[in-house]
């Protein structure tokens, strides 16, 4: 069925980066896309990234040229490394398994606070 | 600002139908999928293509789309159903997703 679960959230300082890690079980990351998709505390679900299983990935204009995407299939796990840091990407972080644009599966998210 | 547009609370008393609405011009070109997510929880998968259930959800819960406006319905809302739903579609770059701001549906 497929299970995810996200780590690597933390506290981190305006203007620093951080890598987020989602460790997948029950089938194969690199034959699946697989997104990120973050939460501000009250608010929505904003989309952020979708890596495609042939390599290519997609963005948010929000995050672009900030935020890369990538996969380690040999430990089934995908991450978002994330730079340039500002509060406004303080937020709990999903990711999700991907089957056209549609999230079957979901990880319980890693926070990620950014703050001085 | 999103380019799906929901309404941000809707309500319904126990046992009768209510429609959640997402609205916008990508509708006309991409379907949309719908997620529920309750308090302190993942969103979880409830209608995409426009109107498939994943397995495990009622058949009380549908979806439409009528131009750029998509539907989720539920007949017969239970106490269960009290969460927030988000529409997500891709917009009309095709190369990006976009979630509505969501809905907080209430359960009188």
């Amino acid at each position: 069925e497929g299970q995810l679960v996200e780590s690597g959230g933390g506290l981190v300082q305006p203007g620093g980066s951080l890598t987020l890690s989602c460790a997948a079980s029950g089938f194969s990351v690199s034959s699946k896309f697989m997104s990120w998709v973050r939460q501000a505390p009250g608010k929505g679900l904003e989309w952020l990234s979708l890596y495609y299983a042939a390599g290519g990935a997609y963005y948010a204009d929000s995050v672009k040229g900030r935020f890369t995407i990538s996969r380690d299939d040999s430990k089934n796990t995908v991450y978002l490394q994330m730079n340039s840091l500002t509060t406004e990407d303080s937020a709990l972080y999903y990711c999700a398994r991907d089957i056209g644009g549609i999230s079957d599966t979901w990880g319980q998210g890693t926070r990620v606070t950014v703050s001085s | 600002s999103s380019e799906l547009t929901q309404d941000p609370v809707v309500s319904v008393a126990l046992g009768q139908t209510v429609r959640i609405t997402c609205r916008g011009d990508s509708l006309r070109s991409y379907f949309v999928t719908w997620y529920q997510q309750r308090p302190g929880q993942a969103p979880v998968l409830v209608m995409h293509g426009g109107n498939r259930r994943p397995s495990g959800i009622p058949d009380r819960v549908s979806g439409s789309r009528s131009g750029s406006t998509a539907t989720l319905t539920i007949t017969g809302a239970q106490a269960e159903d009290e969460a927030d739903y988000y529409c997500n579609s891709r917009v009309n770059r095709g190369d990006q997703l976009v979630f509505g701001g969501g809905t907080k549906l209430t359960v009188l």
